[in-house]
């Protein structure tokens, strides 16, 4: 039962406009919310996170949106740049536990 | 830093051979995974550790079996493979927040 789920397997964007990448979760337990990103033969790398007590949180090209009650989160890159191709992960947690669950990944791409 | 090491990067195993995959972290967490990830889908939990001693099954632990005798190591034991076991299996540590640190994984192939 896959309770993390990331609809879209891929996306391409042009270089310079905004990634969006989206995620929603079955689980009202969960209450921390994570995105990696992944290399081709590479383990995930932690990108940025947020809590449920946040509806957003950024760090610099990066920012991940929280709506707990359409239990949905995006990630938003702005701008994409090349380098952002990969592949990337949407992760969550309930606060009392120590096991993450995650989506299967969207496959981004960034056009020159 | 080295942070999580896992060897080996590559392996063919035939049908019913056994083998260990290697996972060693240096940052001194506590808790440690075992994660396979298939093509299409994401990162399914196969054992976890909470400290040295303390190991627990995960989502998809059929066919695998899990050690945690030093804070270091965590090695997981496929005992008879099986082309199901065909998979990337990535070793995390987790320290005092919720981000894992990865390895960079174990490409198995079981022909």
């Amino acid at each position: 039962d896959q309770q993390v789920k990331q609809n879209s397997p891929s996306l391409s964007v042009q270089e310079g406009r905004i990634s969006i990448l989206n995620c929603d979760y079955t689980n009202s337990m969960f209450d921390y919310f994570l995105w990696y990103k992944k290399y081709p033969a590479e383990g995930p790398t932690f990108l940025i996170s947020i809590s449920s007590i946040k509806d957003k949180n950024e760090d610099g090209r990066f920012t991940v949106f929280l709506n707990k009650s359409a239990k949905h989160l995006s990630l938003h890159i702005v701008p994409s740049q090349p380098g952002d191709s990969a592949v990337y992960f949407c992760a969550a947690s309930p606060s009392n536990d120590y096991k993450l669950s995650f989506g299967a990944g969207t496959t981004v791409t960034v056009r020159a | 830093n080295a942070g999580v090491t896992q060897t080996p990067k590559f392996r063919i195993l035939k049908i019913g051979q056994s083998m260990t995959l290697q996972c060693t972290q240096d940052m001194n967490h506590n808790y440690m995974y075992w994660y396979r990830q298939d093509p299409g889908m994401g990162l399914k939990l196969i054992y976890y550790s909470v400290g040295a001693g303390i190991t627990d099954k995960g989502e998809v632990p059929n066919g695998y079996n899990v050690s945690r005798s030093t804070t270091e190591d965590f090695p997981l034991r496929l005992e008879l493979a099986a082309p199901s076991q065909t998979s990337v299996y990535f070793c995390a540590s987790r320290g005092a927040n919720y981000g894992y640190t990865f390895g960079s994984g174990t490409r198995l192939t079981v022909v």
